[in-house]
């Protein structure tokens, strides 16, 4: 069974510009979730999608977005980028509530300069 | 709202020695609880899950935790430490669809 699906890897963005992240989810998952990760704030959600539709959303400006496709797929998108942004984006998918555990992805580095 | 303390940011054990991380929980109803496992440049991956079943929960690499809910704690331990366990380890709670995690704890394992 494949695992969660995260690309790019490594992404440089510069401040100003835009990016989409992708995250392909453990075939039959239907909920996909993403989370920072940044050496001082720790692990932050940022969104929940379950059947395409937000079931959940931390505590980030609007220019974080996300959405979810028909299969599951789940794309985010951060524009404006700001040198804060610069962090691990990791993708974790589950089956339904996510009570029984989540699955995570190896995350894309993001470096925005 | 649910979450999790892990006491202490950085833990050093000498191999073969008991490796034991501290998490508690803060939440009005029996929580979902977890650990996970991150090595350099990865993602997070699952030790071992609290869903009520069991109090003494077995997971993976020989890791063990209890829930204590009288001490509203999760403890993670391992008897015997090995060079493979240097990474970081975080405690973490489920509701809302959602995970909260703690700060987490970094393990480094001395020969």
């Amino acid at each position: 069974k494949a695992g969660v699906t995260q690309t790019p890897r490594y992404l440089i963005k510069t401040r100003g510009q835009q990016v989409t992240l992708s995250c392909s989810p453990i075939s039959g998952h239907r909920s996909v979730s993403w989370y920072q990760q940044t050496p001082g704030q720790g692990l932050q959600f940022l969104f929940e999608y379950f059947s395409e539709t937000q079931r959940n959303k931390g505590n980030f400006p609007g220019r974080f977005s996300g959405r979810q496709f028909s299969n599951s797929r789940s794309e985010m998108n951060v524009s404006t980028l700001e040198l804060g942004d610069s962090a691990l984006y990791l993708c974790a998918s589950s089956s339904n509530r996510g009570n029984y555990g989540y699955t995570f992805g190896s995350g894309t580095r993001l470096t925005v300069v | 709202a649910q979450s999790v303390t892990q006491l202490g940011s950085h833990v050093s054990v000498s191999e073969g020695a008991l490796v034991l991380l501290r998490c508690n929980y803060s939440s009005s109803v029996p929580p979902y609880l977890f650990w996970y496992v991150q090595y350099p440049n990865q993602g997070l991956q699952l030790l071992l899950k609290y869903t009520s079943a069991a109090t003494l929960v077995k997971g993976i690499n020989g890791f063990e935790a209890e829930f204590k809910k009288s001490e509203t704690s999760f403890h993670l331990t391992k008897p015997s430490a090995h060079m493979s366990d240097a990474a970081e380890y975080f405690c973490a709670v489920s509701n809302d669809y959602k995970l909260s995690f703690g700060a987490g704890t970094t393990v480094t394992v001395r020969a």
